[in-house]
């Protein structure tokens, strides 16, 4: 089955705690990215990769650090999380294509900065 | 600039009626046009997407033409059920290489029996 999983799906930490929320796929696309969804104002892109070793930052990089070793897992890293950080966040993978690709999105993580 | 415009919820609707969610975009050229959908406690998924003007994107009972004139790409139903309660998404890929996604900020729409 078609699948992003993402981990946890919820965590409440601590200001200044680095934390990590692991985004794995099984559908061997190329392209993986990260949102977050707030109120008011939808999903909004954090950073992308368009392949192994290859990422750039989105519309709200700031505060997020992201990798990509391997093809199929996509950490999102918040090294210092701040109480503003505190949102829904997703994972997306999209195979490669002209852009009008279905994007296979994760069920989400919750995380409360407090 | 690259925009996705869509409107505000909540839409609340009886079972079987109607459903109409207004989406707009601004785009320099012909962006791909999607509607994803996402259930309480769940991701989002793709409802329907459109590629091309005057394309029809359909699933579920659900369509949404896209209206280069207009530049919308609204999501309608005939008779809405009260599984289709949901947040609905309109999106527009933002183009070049990236498959970046652009969203509008979502409508929660609540069917009640």
């Amino acid at each position: 089955e078609a699948q992003v999983t993402q981990n946890p799906r919820y965590l409440i930490t601590v200001t200044g705690k680095k934390l990590t929320v692991t985004c794995s796929q099984n559908m061997n696309h190329e392209y993986m990215s990260w949102y977050r969804q707030d109120p008011g104002l939808g999903l909004r892109q954090i950073y992308y990769s368009m392949n192994v070793e290859v990422t750039d930052k989105g519309d709200v990089p700031e505060g997020y650090k992201v990798s990509r070793k391997e093809k199929r897992n996509f950490p999102l890293i918040l090294e210092s999380p701040s109480p503003n950080q505190t949102s829904l966040y997703f994972c997306a993978s999209q195979g490669a294509g002209a852009g009008n690709t279905e994007a296979f999105f994760g069920q989400g993580t919750r995380l409360t900065v407090v | 600039g690259n925009s996705v415009t869509q409107m505000e919820g909540p839409v609340t609707l009886s079972e079987e009626a109607f459903l109409t969610i207004n989406c707009t975009y601004t785009a320099t050229g012909y962006p791909s046009l999607f509607w994803y959908v996402q259930y309480p406690g769940e991701g989002l998924q793709l409802l329907l997407k459109a590629t091309k003007a005057d394309d029809k994107g359909s699933n579920k009972g659900f369509e949404a033409t896209y209206r280069k004139e207009t530049t919308s790409f609204h999501l309608e139903k005939g008779s809405v059920q009260v599984s289709d309660s949901a947040v609905y998404f309109c999106a527009r890929n933002y183009g070049g290489a990236t498959n970046k996604l652009i969203f509008g900020t979502g409508t929660l729409l609540a069917v009640q029996p």
